[in-house]
């Protein structure tokens, strides 16, 4: 099946700096990625729809100008987590669809 | 919106014993639903999928049941092995459409 990565997998951060994700579909184009975020034994909640070449769209609650997302080509969506504080501490998922949705193995966010 | 779970059931079953996961789904216009397991700290994989055409479906080991009347979508593992050991999400989602609603989950333990 298709391939979807994200980097880093794990990152530790100061509260009030900015952390970026990337997400990459490693072998098919991807017009549309998304983000997920994930709390303790909790569901997935989607965050925003990133669409390539366009903004994203996020879903409602989500602040757009803290979590900022740019997919600047087919294969690649960055979410940047600016001034992030110790709520913002998560499991951040990205997906995107080929046939079918596939997802990324995640992004562990904990901010001291 | 999203389905936001508050708690995380647990099924626990023995090993090589059948496992019976259920779901509850939202959206009576919903036409796609898809089964994940998700490992701890990895991101969701794709088990299983029906379109609402049908209502079994069967692939190695699981089979998916959907029974549209009353909005339930369940999740059979044939032989529950301990590797089966996960979370499990059902997503509801409209054809043509990106958005996937996540449900609860349900942590499925296999005891030796």
């Amino acid at each position: 099946g298709a391939v979807v990565s994200q980097h880093p997998s794990w990152v530790i951060c100061k509260s009030g700096t900015s952390v970026k994700i990337e997400c990459r579909s490693l072998d098919f184009q991807a017009t549309t990625m998304f983000w997920y975020r994930q709390f303790p034994k909790q569901s997935l909640m989607l965050m925003a729809t990133s669409n390539e070449g366009s903004k994203a769209t996020y879903e409602q609650g989500v602040e757009k100008d803290k979590f900022l997302i740019n997919h600047a080509s087919l294969t690649l969506s960055t979410l940047t987590v600016t001034s992030a504080h110790p709520e913002d501490s998560s499991f951040y998922i990205c997906s995107a669809a080929d046939r079918q949705k596939y997802f990324g193995p995640g992004t562990r966010l904990t901010v001291t | 919106g999203e389905s936001v779970g508050l708690h995380l059931p647990t099924l626990s079953v023995q090993e090589g014993d059948n496992s019976i996961i259920n779901c509850a789904y939202s959206n009576s216009a919903s036409d796609y639903f898809i089964w994940y397991k998700q490992e701890s700290g990895k991101g969701p994989q794709f088990i299983i999928d029906i379109r609402s055409n049908m209502d079994k479906r069967q692939g190695q080991r699981v089979t998916v049941l959907l029974n549209k009347t009353v909005k339930h979508l369940s999740l059979q593992i044939a032989a529950t092995q301990p590797g089966d050991s996960a979370v499990y999400f059902c997503a509801e989602n409209i054809l043509g459409t990106y958005k996937y609603i996540f449900g609860t989950g349900t942590r499925l333990k296999v005891l030796a």
